[in-house]
């Protein structure tokens, strides 16, 4: 079965520290990876996706994100994380022959000023 | 202003009673989709449909229904049977579901249980 797996559940820095969530995928074929946000009270919005050619991808907001094919792998990545980082991040990803995304858990970040 | 809109904000069921909950797109999508939100699991899926008239059922479909009539809309029913209906519920969209498309989502209805 596809799956996807985030290993940190809640994350806390300080702010200016630097981010590195975790996210691995289960499927061997060709997957489309994506990174979403839910900021408090907003709607679940697009950071960043991967479809096809340079594994290292940039979304907005500084963040970043890249494509390990050998580790099934799609961390995400930021140097220097602000207070209105705060958020949750989900790591998605579409494998072939599914119509719709398989998500992560979830990884809540509190950015503490 | 285009997007997705979903209603109510908030909803609470009687037991035994069924509930459906609204999801508009004026995006010209053609594929749309029901995920259910739980606190630590991350979103599921309950239904997608590819284009008017179709749909298909996601991971959790048991306990709900939908309909999709009209390409814009794409309304979830929570039926009695679904025995633990408390969850925060997201319609999204895409351009199409044959490819890589990015996925938009509503803002969600949070459904409670009285």
């Amino acid at each position: 079965a596809q799956s996807v797996s985030q290993h940190n559940h809640h994350v806390i820095l300080s702010e200016a520290a630097s981010l590195e969530l975790g996210c691995n995928y289960s499927y061997g074929g060709t997957v489309n990876l994506f990174w979403y946000v839910q900021y408090p009270g907003q709607h679940l919005q697009l950071l960043l996706k991967y479809f096809s050619g340079d594994p290292l991808v940039k979304g907005i907001k500084g963040f970043e994100a890249e494509f390990i094919k050998s580790k099934f792998s799609f961390n995400l990545r930021k140097p220097s994380v602000q207070w209105s980082d705060t958020a949750e991040y989900f790591c998605a990803f579409l494998g072939m022959g599914r119509r719709a995304l398989t998500f992560g858990s979830g990884t809540r970040l509190q950015v503490q000023p | 202003d285009g997007g997705i809109t979903q209603s109510p904000k908030y909803l609470f069921r009687k037991e035994g009673q069924n509930v459906t909950l609204s999801c508009e797109q004026n995006l010209n999508h053609d594929a749309m989709y029901w995920y259910r939100q739980d606190p630590g699991q991350g979103l599921r899926l309950i239904y997608y449909s590819q284009i008017v008239n179709d749909f298909q059922k996601g991971d959790i479909a048991e306990g709900y229904s939908v309909s999709r009539e009209k390409k814009e809309s794409f309304p979830l029913t929570v039926t009695s049977a679904q025995k633990n209906p408390t969850a925060f519920y997201l319609c999204a969209s895409s351009i199409s579901s044959a490819g890589p498309e990015t996925q938009y989502f509503g803002p969600g209805t949070r459904l409670l249980v009285l």
